[in-house]
């Protein structure tokens, strides 16, 4: 079964901070996708990035950047520089290359204080 | 382009009452999905369409929702009747493709409480 666990429920941060959410999966497929979603106070979820399982390259966006490591099944989202903007629930999701649907974990709350 | 619509935005009924969401897909968008998010968990799937076919609604609790895409565009999810636990916030979402791995797009939800 796949399962997502975001354990970290809710994160403070002062602005300027850089800030780390941890995203741990289990899935029993060997071809899956990772995605991370941010929900910010108006409720719509905005697409981050989609990382498919055969590419372990890290990717950095901006202030964003994200870590794939198979071998510890995870998949972590960093913010550097964090700015109030960033205040938001973050979603890490798995799906596979079959029929499952898309798996949220609980999400991370993040508030960045100025 | 325009994003995803969904109306209304906050629904207030009492158990046992009927309630009923719309959604309207971003234009072109074949495939259309309604997850259910409860307060402190992440959104769970209900029922996925694509065009005016379901593809998935193994997680749809069917003796109370049903939803519809008659034309292949917009859709219209229905509880009736409500519980406590349908409170919760419904997101449809839409994407161009058919496969799950491919980018969502969200509208911002229907909060729906149940006293």
């Amino acid at each position: 079964a796949q399962k997502v666990t975001q354990a970290q429920t809710e994160i403070s941060v002062v602005e300027k901070e850089d800030v780390t959410l941890d995203c741990v999966y289990e899935t029993r497929d060997t071809t899956y996708y990772l995605f991370w979603y941010k929900q910010p106070p108006s409720g719509e979820l905005v697409f981050l990035i989609r990382r498919n399982s055969f590419d372990e390259q890290n990717e950095i966006s901006g202030r964003y950047s994200w870590n794939f490591q198979k071998s510890t099944s995870s998949f972590n989202f960093t913010i550097t520089a964090s700015q109030v903007v960033d205040s938001a629930v973050y979603f890490c999701a798995l799906s596979d290359s079959g029929n499952t649907p898309l798996v949220f974990g609980k999400g991370t709350r993040l508030s960045v204080i100025a | 382009e325009a994003g995803v619509a969904q109306s209304p935005r906050y629904k207030i009924i009492e158990k046992r009452q009927s309630v009923a969401f719309w959604c309207n897909p971003i234009s072109g968008h074949a495939t259309l999905y309604w997850y259910q998010q409860i307060l402190g968990q992440g959104p769970k799937l209900l029922i996925q369409f694509q065009n005016n076919g379901v593809v998935d609604d193994s997680q749809l609790p069917k003796d109370r929702f049903s939803a519809e895409r008659l034309k292949g565009v917009d859709s219209t999810l229905k509880i009736q009747p409500a519980k406590l636990e349908d409170s919760a916030v419904y997101l449809c979402a839409s994407s161009q493709g058919t496969r799950r791995t491919g980018e969502l797009f969200f509208g911002e939800g229907s909060r729906l409480t149940v006293l």
